[in-house]
């Protein structure tokens, strides 16, 4: 079992602001790296797949980096908005073909 | 494009009882994934197909839990029988292919099930 950890578990920002999250997992035998983003009563939604140390991924206000020699990636919300407002999980995958995720964060922004 | 399908939505069932749910992929996607996702927790990834075999069950209970893609088109996720504990959200979920790296994967709205 992958030993993934996504901090904060939540948080709560104003509109606005710009937040960051933090995702951990082992460096050794990585492979991939999902990011999904869970809105309540809707499906996880996929964000980015990152594979390359030093990745870097953007979509919109958000993006990613990715470091595997030290086993962490962040995703950044640049001016959050109210839709904004989920759950962010990360997904590491092994050379092993084992694929987990984490507790994911849940970021509530206040307009 | 349809997306992943799933039934049924919601199901409450008495402990000890069997319980089925059904994924229809998204057409062409070959590779099929379980999830179990217990509240407070992430997904947990219970099965893994590709096309109509295994690729990994090693966290699928397997001594109540059993799953099956026959076709390599829809499945079928089974609970016989039921403990409190499985009491979570099933989800399903296709990617187009196995490859390195992986494919992002599509994900159907769910299963909630409650076990009393």
């Amino acid at each position: 079992i992958l030993n993934v950890e996504q901090s904060p578990q939540s948080l709560h920002v104003q509109e606005g602001d710009s937040t960051n999250f933090t995702c951990s997992f082992p460096s050794s035998n990585f492979y991939a790296l999902h990011w999904y983003r869970w809105e309540t009563a809707k499906s996880p939604e996929a964000l980015f797949v990152m594979t390359l140390n030093g990745d870097e991924k953007k979509k919109g206000r958000i993006s990613a980096t990715l470091n595997t020699k030290e086993g962490y990636s962040y995703l950044y919300i640049k001016g959050s908005q109210p839709e904004d407002s989920a759950t962010y999980l990360c997904a590491p995958k092994n050379t092993g073909n084992q694929f987990y995720f984490g507790t994911g964060t849940s970021l509530t922004v206040i307009p | 494009e349809a997306g992943v399908a799933q039934s049924p939505r919601y199901k409450i069932i008495e402990k000890r009882q069997s319980v089925a749910f059904w994924c229809n992929p998204i057409s062409g996607h070959a590779t099929l994934y379980w999830y179990q996702q217990i509240l407070g927790q992430g997904p947990k990834l219970l099965i893994q197909f590709q096309n109509n075999g295994v690729v990994d069950d090693s966290q699928l209970p397997k001594d109540r839990f059993s799953a099956e893609r026959l076709k390599g088109v829809d499945s079928t996720l089974k609970i016989q029988p039921a403990k409190l504990e499985d009491s979570a959200v099933y989800l399903c979920a296709s990617s187009p292919i196995l490859r390195a790296g992986g494919d992002e994967q599509f994900f159907g709205p769910g299963t909630r099930l409650t076990v009393l």
